[in-house]
């Protein structure tokens, strides 16, 4: 069974740049989350969907974040324009369904860097 | 709110020796707890959960973990690690009637020869 696919690994942009990360979760997984990972830090959730409805996007900076699901599968995460303080790894993680007791497979996660 | 913390940041061991890695929550009720584990470049993968029963979990890889409610702690133990054991390893804690997860900082493992 594939696991959470994500593209690209890795990612260098200017400030004020736009950047989109792509997510494909494993498949009949209807949850879909994003987290940001700050150097030395756990993950943080930045925002859920189950199938294509984005239940959960409290903690999306939606100033300059985005993100859509289209046809409840693949998703797709945008920063548009870039800071520096952006410089993290994005990781997609999908569930079969949401609740703590479903676990969450995380991918290998996007390694953004803005200079 | 729960939230977690991993008061380590880093740990050495050599190969062959024992681990363990602490890890104390806060939160009302019973939490659900989990530890994950991630290889350089590599994404999160679950070694191990506790959501009620027995406090003494087994997970992949050899390793155990046991839950105190008295001291809210969910220490993760390994008895004798591998060279492949080094990695950085997160502990989390989730509410039955939540999908939220609170990681804490990680620990990052090295492991000598």
């Amino acid at each position: 069974e594939a696991g959470v696919v994500q593209s690209p690994r890795y990612k260098i942009i200017e400030k004020k740049q736009p950047v989109a990360f792509w997510c494909n979760p494993i498949s009949g997984h209807n949850t879909l989350y994003w987290y940001r990972q700050n150097l030395g830090q756990g993950p943080e959730l930045l925002i859920r969907y189950e199938n294509e409805e984005a239940v959960d996007d409290s903690q999306l900076p939606k100033d300059r974040f985005s993100a859509e699901r289209l046809k409840g599968v693949d998703s797709t995460l945008k920063i548009q324009p870039a800071e520096l303080g952006d410089s993290a790894v994005y990781l997609c993680a999908s569930s079969l369904t949401s609740g703590s007791g479903y676990e969450q497979y995380f991918g290998p996660g996007t390694r953004l860097t803005v200079t | 709110a729960q939230s977690v913390t991993q008061p380590d940041i880093h740990i050495t061991v050599s190969e062959g020796a024992s681990l363990e890695l602490r890890c104390n929550y806060s939160y009302g009720a019973t939490p659900y707890l989990f530890w994950y584990v991630q290889s350089p470049g590599q994404g999160l993968q679950l070694l191990l959960k506790y959501f009620s029963g027995d406090t003494l979990v087994q997970g992949i890889k050899g390793f155990e973990a046991e839950f105190k409610r008295s001291q809210s702690s969910f220490n993760l133990r390994k008895p004798s690690v591998h060279w492949s054991d080094a990695a950085e390893y997160f502990c989390a804690v989730g509410e039955s009637n939540d999908y939220k997860l609170s990681f804490g900082a990680g620990t990052t493992v090295t492991v000598r020869a």
